[in-house]
């Protein structure tokens, strides 16, 4: 069965602090990416990534930035967050498909006070 | 202003009734894919559509592409509370956009 695993559903953290949010997929998949959810507002693509070592900017890269060290983790990491970014962050998964059918975490709802 | 707008935002409905939801576009498409997210758990792919005019079916759910491949709507028959959902449209390609999503609720 497909999965892909976020390490937290809830984390809380400060303004300022540096925020690590872990993805893991087991399917062996070549691309993954990082959306933030807010309402109205649908997903927005913050970072992916269609190989080890490598990344790709999406429409909201700000404030942010990733890590994919093995081809199974993505991270993304907050530098410093802040109260702006308090949302609910999807990770997701695709093999490298022109239908780019994409495998979504539960998601991790991050609050920044 | 969103690539993908998707209306209505809301749709409350009684249980047995029907319901679509529509995404559209200015921009064409090479296909398009719908999801369904559901409380507390990420968006699952319900179906994609790649032929203009497409349409496809399943259980209860219908689906279309446009003509044009720039516009798609979601139509629920008799919807059921297990409908309940976030629908997400979303646009095939390198920027993989997504539509604000439409929220279903359907009461019993």
């Amino acid at each position: 069965d497909v999965k892909v695993t976020q390490s937290s559903r809830y984390l809380v953290k400060r303004t300022g602090e540096k925020v690590f949010l872990e993805c893991v997929q087991d399917m062996d998949h070549e691309n993954m990416f990082w959306y933030r959810q807010d309402p109205g507002l649908g997903l927005r693509l913050i970072y992916f990534s269609y190989d080890v070592k490598m990344k790709e900017k999406g429409d909201i890269p700000e404030g942010y930035s990733v890590s994919r060290e093995k081809k199974e983790r993505f991270s993304l990491i907050l530098e410093s967050a802040s109260t702006n970014q308090t949302s609910m962050y999807l990770c997701a998964s695709s093999l490298g498909t022109a239908k780019n059918i994409q495998y979504f975490g539960a998601g991790t709802r991050l609050s920044v006070l | 202003t969103q690539l993908l707008e998707q209306s209505p935002q809301f749709l409350s409905i009684q249980e047995g009734e029907n319901l679509t939801v529509y995404c559209n576009s200015s921009s064409v498409f090479s296909s398009l894919q719908w999801y369904r997210q559901e409380p507390g758990e990420g968006p699952v792919l319900l179906v994609t559509v790649v032929t203009g005019g497409e349409v496809k079916k399943l259980k209860r759910l219908t689906f279309q592409f446009g003509d044009a491949r720039k516009d798609s709507s979601l139509h629920i028959t008799a919807a059921q509370p297990g409908d309940t959902g976030l629908y997400l449209c979303k646009a095939a390609g390198n920027k993989l956009t997504f539509g604000g999503g439409t929220r279903v609720l359907v009461k019993p």
